[in-house]
């Protein structure tokens, strides 16, 4: 099993501009969660979702949307990004354990 | 008050040694408790989890204080291999749903 993926694996993005970050699971899963992860801060959740055709808001959503369309991936986007987006993103999926995703190191100049 | 604190360390033992890492969650309602490690640019990935009892894997022995909301991981026989920052983490309900809260981190350094 590949458990949880992530693509791109890194990306530079200028600001303002828009990106789509993937997450995919193989566990069946019902829950998928993005998180963001920057020095001195540990990981902070950014949205979540109970099961497919639902989301909601994390700690820190402001600046990003996701969709959770099919049960196995949960789409994260940045519409407009800014330097403050600069940091590596985490996806994870759980039934009680979360199991994450090797991540997206994601750079805004 | 943080809802899930960590001394970040870090922490410099030789190999062979016994460290003990602690955590305190201010959530008394929280119910699932948990170790994490996180190697240098990697993600975390789940070491244990800790039962109300107390749990041993190995090496590795996990408490857990409810009363004291504290949970603490302790290492014996240090190896190199355990060099990688521990994450201690608590569920939290948030508008019904459970969803995980992690603390800083504590870093481990284990020395030849």
């Amino acid at each position: 099993n590949a458990g949880v993926t992530q693509t791109p694996k890194f990306r530079v993005l200028k600001t303002g501009q828009s990106m789509t970050l993937l997450c995919a699971q193989d566990m069946n899963h019902e829950y998928m969660y993005w998180y963001r992860q920057d020095p001195g801060m540990g990981l902070r959740l950014i949205h979540y979702s109970v099961g497919e055709g639902t989301t909601a808001k994390g700690e820190v959503p402001d600046g990003y949307n996701v969709s959770r369309l099919k049960k196995q991936n949960f789409l994260l986007g940045l519409e407009s990004a800014a330097p403050s987006q600069t940091s590596v993103y985490f996806c994870a999926s759980s039934s009680y354990e979360q199991y994450f995703g090797p991540g997206t190191r994601l750079t805004v100049t | 008050r943080k809802e899930v604190e960590q001394d970040p360390g870090p922490f410099n033992v030789p190999e062979g040694a016994t460290v003990a890492f602690n955590c305190t969650y201010s959530n008394s309602a929280s119910q699932s408790f948990f170790w994490y490690r996180q190697d240098c640019r990697k993600e975390p990935k789940l070491l244990m989890s800790v039962y109300s009892s107390g749990n041993e894997d190995g090496r590795f022995t996990a408490q857990l204080n409810r009363a004291s909301q504290y949970i603490s991981l302790l290492i014996r026989d240090s190896k190199l291999s355990d060099s990688a920052t521990y994450l201690c983490v608590v569920n939290t309900e948030i508008s019904g749903y459970s969803t995980l809260t992690f603390g800083k981190g504590t870093m481990l350094l284990v020395s030849p």
